[in-house]
């Protein structure tokens, strides 16, 4: 009865490096979402995916940041090229509906960009 | 725009006492849900409890429960009988009607720590 999972947990990168973030959903949840904590805020949606679907990215910079969620295996939020203000907590959420009462969400990743 | 308040950034309680920790909404929609979430050192995300904006009753789940004052949009939390592990930062969070109500906007959070 595995909830969601996210890894890695700490993730250090170079400005200009790439950082891959990873996320399995609750078994049978076919939707995800990505939220970002920078310090001392709260979280920030950036993404809504279904399987093979990005549904809403309305809260994803344009630049850099993409989202995919496969049909098999994990959700992948990549940054490319990161900067000092890529650093954050990075939490994913899934549900098995549509609605917000029944998101789960992870433990987080958190990135350090030095 | 749906914004989350939190004035609180910290708050203190003694073990076994209760605690309010206040959040205050701003909506033009007249259909919307309400959470709140905690968020202990360790970092994950932990949903405590929900409103929704037609219910009747105010929500409890255990020694939680939501103040829903929905003429002054306020939406508190009450943790009564405070215990040490209560200690955490608190985070209100708003979603829109409609289509897209996946889409939480959380406020900053409270601290709280419970002291012994």
């Amino acid at each position: 009865n595995a909830g969601v999972m996210q890894n890695p947990r700490h993730l250090v990168r170079r400005r200009g490096q790439e950082a891959r973030l990873r996320c399995s959903p609750m078994k049978g949840h076919s939707h995800v979402y990505w939220y970002r904590q920078l310090p001392e805020e709260g979280l920030k949606f950036m993404v809504y995916l279904q399987k093979e679907n990005i549904i809403d990215e309305s809260g994803m910079p344009k630049e850099r940041f993409s989202a995919e969620f496969p049909k098999e295996g994990p959700s992948i939020l990549r940054i490319q090229q990161v900067v000092r203000g890529d650093s954050a907590a990075y939490f994913c959420a899934s549900s098995l509906g549509v609605k917000a009462d029944t998101q789960y969400f992870g433990p987080g990743t958190r990135l350090t960009v030095l | 725009a749906q914004k989350i308040t939190q004035t609180q950034p910290g708050m203190f309680v003694q073990e076994k006492e209760a605690v309010t920790l206040d959040c205050t909404y701003d909506t033009s929609d007249p259909s919307y849900g309400l959470f709140w979430y905690k968020q202990p050192s360790s970092g994950e995300m932990i949903f405590l409890i929900y409103q929704g904006s037609y219910d009747q009753q105010n929500a409890t789940e255990g020694r939680y429960s939501l103040n829903f004052q929905k003429a002054r949009k306020s939406a508190n939390l009450v943790i009564s009988a405070s215990q040490l592990g209560d200690s955490a930062m608190y985070f209100c969070a708003m979603s829109p009607p409609g289509r897209s109500n996946y889409k939480l906007t959380f406020g900053k959070g409270t601290l709280l720590t419970v002291n012994p």
